[in-house]
């Protein structure tokens, strides 16, 4: 299966500083995605992206899909406590029987301290 | 965004017993939804994709006889851990893409957490 190196594994971080994290994978994919997952909760999609360069913003955050279509970042601005969660990156080809099929990387654990 | 439920969001059963777990996509139809599996912090592992009116494809590693997949109609597909066992414990999660939405992204439910005793 399509493999997705995502790093760092955690962070932690004081409460109004940036935060990166990227994603790689070895396959080439149509579409990445990021997601958030609080405890107990399913992953809740924060941004899409769909065309290779492509740079999307969704209020602090930001992401960007690679132009080799290889990789992915996600950046937040000015932290919050609220941010706390484990963020996943995702990969989707988007082709024939796949479409939806999301491959994930292995999260990024967000702790933010007041 | 689509709105995807599942239902139950905790579970506690008895070992050997089955457990069936619903997911429902409330605003849109679903003609595939997948189902996933989730252990303490660790990513999401694809167990199947559950197609309306025909049978699931499920993912290499996983039993078929196990983990029962039913999608009967376009908003609700139901997996049942059939004769379930400690091991079987885990975070299950489902996921729909909407189809005639403006994006191909898949939206996900709120899980569900199986705790067999």
């Amino acid at each position: 299966g399509q493999q997705l190196n995502q790093s760092p594994q955690s962070m932690f971080i004081q409460e109004g500083e940036d935060v990166s994290m990227n994603c790689t994978s070895s396959s080439i994919f149509n579409t990445w995605l990021w997601y958030k997952q609080d405890p107990g909760e399913g992953p809740v999609l924060l941004i899409a992206l769909y065309k290779a360069g492509e740079l999307t913003s969704n209020g602090r955050l930001t992401a960007q899909f690679g132009i080799t279509r290889k990789d992915s970042f996600l950046n937040i601005s000015a932290s919050i406590p609220s941010d706390v969660g484990i963020y996943f990156c995702a990969g989707q080809l988007n082709r024939g029987s796949t479409l939806g099929r999301l491959y994930f990387g292995r999260g990024t654990q967000l702790t933010v301290w007041p | 965004g689509a709105v995807v439920s599942q239902h139950p969001s905790r579970v506690i059963c008895k070992s050997g017993t089955s457990v069936k777990i619903e997911c429902r996509s409330l605003d849109f139809q679903a003609t595939t939804m997948f189902w996933y599996r989730q252990f303490p912090k660790q990513s999401l592992m694809l167990m199947a994709t559950s197609n309306e009116g025909s049978k699931a494809t499920y993912e290499q590693g996983v039993e078929k006889d196990k983990f029962l997949i039913n999608h009967a109609s376009l908003t609700l597909s139901t997996l049942t851990v059939t004769s379930a066992h400690p091991e079987d414990s885990s975070f299950y999660i489902c996921s729909a893409r909407n189809p005639r939405g403006p994006g191909t992204e898949a939206f996900f439910g709120q899980g569900t957490r199986l705790t067999v005793v």
